[in-house]
């Protein structure tokens, strides 16, 4: 079946530091989503990526889709605290049409 | 917009009882997705609803576990008998449409003792 990998499973920073996390698929994928989960909150929703290349931006936040469309990155710019949480890629895949699939996530956590 | 509602937030049980959890989705919204989050095995697809109709439920995990949908407005989520191992939080989600973003409820943390 479909597979992705997030990394890394979780991430320690210092208020200030950039924050990556990575979604690596073993196929292509038709497009991808991002959501976000306060700790003891439900996963919101972020953004969607569907182009080959693309790039999106919100505020400090920085979503890519790779050209061939395997793997996405989000990238958060001088973290603060109200960024903590856990960060998943989504994807639609396999035999059944709007089936979302969810990465294992990366844990944020921000110190002031 | 009052976004998916689940109810009850919080259930704790005895093992071999019973349990009904209870979904609301958007209003206009055709998809319905049951969730379960634990940290072993994160986020888990258990059934997909779509305009009302199981379409893919290879996510339950066993027989004791069943999900209906009898109306837009409505889904439960049902397990009998439970067991400590279902022991999770369980989410809702609805969408508009394929492939559009999921809307979750707040969960409902499920404790089997």
């Amino acid at each position: 079946g479909q597979q992705v990998m997030q990394i890394p499973q979780y991430q320690h920073v210092q208020e200030g530091e950039d924050f990556t996390t990575y979604c690596n698929s073993s196929t292509t994928l038709s497009n991808i989503q991002w959501y976000k989960q306060r700790p003891g909150g439900h996963p919101v929703f972020l953004i969607q990526l569907v182009k080959s290349g693309e790039v999106k931006k919100q505020k400090r936040l920085t979503f890519q889709f790779g050209e061939a469309k395997k793997n996405s990155s989000l990238h958060i710019t001088a973290t603060q605290t109200t960024d903590v949480g856990t960060y998943f890629c989504a994807f639609s895949g396999g035999s059944t049409l709007g089936r979302l699939y969810f990465g294992r996530g990366t844990q944020l956590t921000v110190w002031p | 917009d009052a976004g998916v509602i689940q109810s009850p937030r919080h259930e704790v049980t005895e093992m071999g009882q019973e349990v009904t959890l209870r979904c609301k989705p958007i209003s206009g919204h055709n998809s319905l997705f049951w969730y379960r989050q634990t940290m072993m095995r994160g986020l888990e697809l258990l059934i997909y609803f779509n305009n009302n109709v199981p379409i893919d439920d290879s996510g339950m995990p066993e027989d004791r576990f069943s999900a209906k949908m009898p109306n837009a407005s409505f889904s439960t989520l049902k397990i009998q008998p439970s067991e400590p191992r279902d022991s999770a939080v369980y989410f809702c989600a609805s969408s508009s449409e394929n492939n559009s973003p999921l809307h979750f409820g707040n969960g409902t943390r499920l404790t089997v003792t």
